[in-house]
């Protein structure tokens, strides 16, 4: 596609759930981003795939979260046992090759846990 | 943890008039990224400004970088009611690409 896009827009879950957002990012983009903006604040750093490979996941905060990128494309976020304070916006980058490049956003993933 | 500040966190202007942003950081960086975002939606990316570069001009935006104070600024020129959104910065801090963004300045526009 012409953009990144990530499904679903919106995910409403209750706590203890499991939920799995997607990223389909540029088409031939190297480098992927997931970053979690929440209300009122800038976006922060996840995870960042260099191909199919986890080359920073420092910003992950706990066991609970995981991503692949099994194909060197797509990109799922999993989240195991959500909380409440994973209540957030989810945000997917991707740049063509990674540092120094700009890097270009989906719409998000809006996750509610109730 | 932010990279940095923005300032201010709220701006209101009238249509017409210009808006003018500033964005502080910490650390040496390969280059800063200004973004735009309308309430609830996805990141648009506005201007890249590298670490080497003073000023960079994007139709009605001007942005500065002075890498001696770590300080940046965007400046919407002529605004108008379109332009009211959430602005911010993001530095790109040689730690493999990620970005750590400002808690960004939210603009409001007034017809």
């Amino acid at each position: 596609g012409a953009g990144v896009s990530q499904t679903p827009s919106n995910k409403v879950t209750e706590k203890g759930k499991y939920v799995e957002l997607r990223c389909d990012p540029i088409s031939g983009h190297t480098a992927l981003y997931w970053y979690r903006q929440s209300l009122g604040q800038g976006p922060e750093f996840l995870i960042y795939f260099q191909g199919t490979g986890a080359a920073d996941d420092s910003g992950l905060p706990n066991d609970r979260f995981f991503a692949v990128r099994p194909e060197g494309s797509v990109s799922t976020l999993k989240i195991q046992r959500t909380e409440r304070g994973d209540s957030a916006m989810y945000l997917c980058a991707s740049s063509l090759m990674g540092e120094g490049e700009t890097q270009y956003f989906g719409p998000g993933t809006r996750l509610l846990v109730l | 943890s932010q990279q940095g500040e923005e300032d201010p966190q709220a701006l209101s202007i009238q249509e017409g008039e210009n808006a003018t942003m500033n964005c502080s950081y910490k650390t040496s960086i390969n280059n800063l990224q200004w973004y735009r975002q309308n309430s609830g939606r996805g990141l648009v990316h506005l201007i890249l400004i590298r670490s080497n570069e003073r000023e960079k001009h994007s139709g009605r935006l001007r942005v500065t970088l002075d890498t001696s104070k770590k300080s940046s600024s965007l400046l919407i020129t002529a605004s108008r009611a379109a332009d009211t959104a959430s602005y911010f910065c993001a530095t790109d801090a040689r730690q493999g690409g990620k970005l750590i963004f400002g808690q960004g300045t939210e603009l409001s526009v007034k017809p």
